[in-house]
């Protein structure tokens, strides 16, 4: 099945500043990559995804770019702000029909 | 539109008890999704529905879980008995259909003593 690594684990980052976090992914036929946003105590919230065909997106202060080739992909949060601060979780929908999420960034942003 | 909606929040429950939890998904919504979160850990897939059909249940613990969406509507998840390992939170979420965007509910908090 679909393994999805993340990386760092944590992050912190100055107010005003930029902040990528990186997953890798394993299954060459995944074609839909979600990034969900998880404040403590509650749900996931989509922010972002993208899909296989196209290789960036954004959306105000974020974006996502996609590397098929080498399997990977990327969340670029830019000018963040101490609201940004949260867990970051990556995902991949492969084959098999299954979301396979990644271990989690932990985000802070110091004001 | 409303979200997915899920009950209790919150459950404790001794251990070899049994519990349920409850999915109400997005409306129109034909897929639907439950997962285990352990603290500090993404979502892991438990079982999938298309409509009222479990597609993908390869995960769930069978000797002691069960699920359930009779009408293709709302779902069921159980759990019995309960051991100490399977507190965590409960996600639910659900798609219009499988590949799309994932929604997911405000979970149940799982405490077993």
């Amino acid at each position: 099945g679909e393994n999805v690594e993340q990386h760092p684990s944590t992050l912190s980052v100055q107010e005003g500043d930029s902040a990528v976090i990186k997953c890798t992914y394993s299954d060459s036929a995944s074609n839909y990559f979600p990034w969900y946003k998880q404040e403590l105590g509650k749900r996931p919230q989509l922010i972002i995804d993208i899909r296989s065909n196209v290789g960036e997106k954004k959306d105000q202060r974020i974006a996502v770019t996609l590397n098929k080739t080498a399997k990977h992909f990327s969340l670029h949060i830019t000018e963040t702000q101490p609201e940004d601060s949260a867990v970051y979780f990556c995902a991949a929908w492969d084959a098999g029909n299954m979301l396979t999420f990644g271990g989690g960034t932990r985000l802070m942003v110091k004001p | 539109e409303a979200g997915v909606v899920q009950s209790p929040r919150y459950k404790i429950i001794e251990k070899k008890q049994p519990v349920a939890f409850w999915c109400n998904p997005i409306s129109g919504h034909n897929t639907l999704y439950w997962y285990l979160q352990n603290l500090g850990q993404g979502p892991e897939l438990l079982i999938r529905y298309e409509n009222e059909e479990a597609v993908d249940d390869s995960q769930l613990p069978k000797d002691r879980f069960s699920a359930e969406r009779l009408k293709g509507v709302d779902s069921t998840l159980k759990i019995q008995p309960a051991e100490l390992g399977d507190s965590a939170v409960y996600l639910c979420a659900s798609s219009v259909t499988s590949g799309e965007t994932q929604y997911f509910g405000p979970g149940t908090r799982l405490l077993v003593l």
